[in-house]
């Protein structure tokens, strides 16, 4: 099957501690993106990459960080500068050819800080 | 003022109805413009996508755009309980960056 996964589908963060969310995608997109969705506000971008080995911050970036050493793989680092990191985490992935940039998003992991 | 404002309901509505759904946008450099479903506790999908103002429809699903007063709709016809869900809309640049509504909570009493 293709599409996006996202793993674990809940995660428990301890006060100080840095835990990572795993996003994979086997469309051959280009492009990966993270968002934290809270309610009543929306999705916001944490980072997004469009190639391997580059990416970019979005709107909220302080105290996450993330990785592309693949096409398929953008995984997001929740650090423990993340004073407020309970949120439902959304993975995002697209193709940038003409006509085809719509976004695909993953399952979701909700973090829950113990 | 956020670059997507949307309703953020809740809506509720008789199963059968017309579900009448508004966003508006700032950003006149906006060129796609897309609706997602989102069930709760689970990742969004993707209803319908436009580029154009005009009209758009798949099946019970109308998407409308409206460049010039930079607003856009979504229209659901003949609602059914399995409709209800929260609706974003989504708009994006030419950066391939989306903005997002904050989602309207719908739900289609039986």
């Amino acid at each position: 099957d293709g599409g996006i996964t996202q793993s674990p589908k809940y995660l428990f963060r301890k006060e100080g501690q840095n835990v990572t969310l795993s996003c994979e995608q086997n469309l051959n997109h280009d492009a990966m993106y993270w968002y934290r969705q809270d309610p009543g506000q929306g999705l916001r971008l944490i980072y997004y990459s469009q190639i391997v080995n580059d990416f970019q911050k979005g709107d909220i970036a302080e105290g996450y960080s993330v990785s592309r050493e693949k096409k398929e793989s953008f995984p997001l680092t929740v650090t423990s500068a993340q004073k407020n990191p309970t949120a439902f985490y959304l993975c995002a992935s697209n193709t940038l050819a003409g006509g085809q940039e719509t976004q695909y998003f993953g399952p979701g992991t909700r973090l829950l800080v113990l | 003022q956020k670059e997507v404002e949307q309703d953020p309901g809740p809506l509720s509505v008789p199963e059968g109805a017309i579900v009448s759904l508004n966003c508006t946008y700032s950003n006149s450099a906006f060129q796609y413009f897309m609706w997602y479903r989102q069930y709760s506790r689970k990742g969004p999908e993707l209803l319908m996508y436009t580029y154009s103002s005009g009209n758009k429809e798949d099946g019970r699903f109308t998407a409308q755009v409206d460049k010039s007063s930079k607003y856009i709709s979504l229209f659901i016809r003949d609602s059914q309980p399995s409709d209800s869900a929260t609706y974003l809309c989504a708009i994006m640049g030419y950066d391939y960056k989306l903005s997002f509504g904050a989602g309207t909570t719908v739900t289609v009493r039986a």
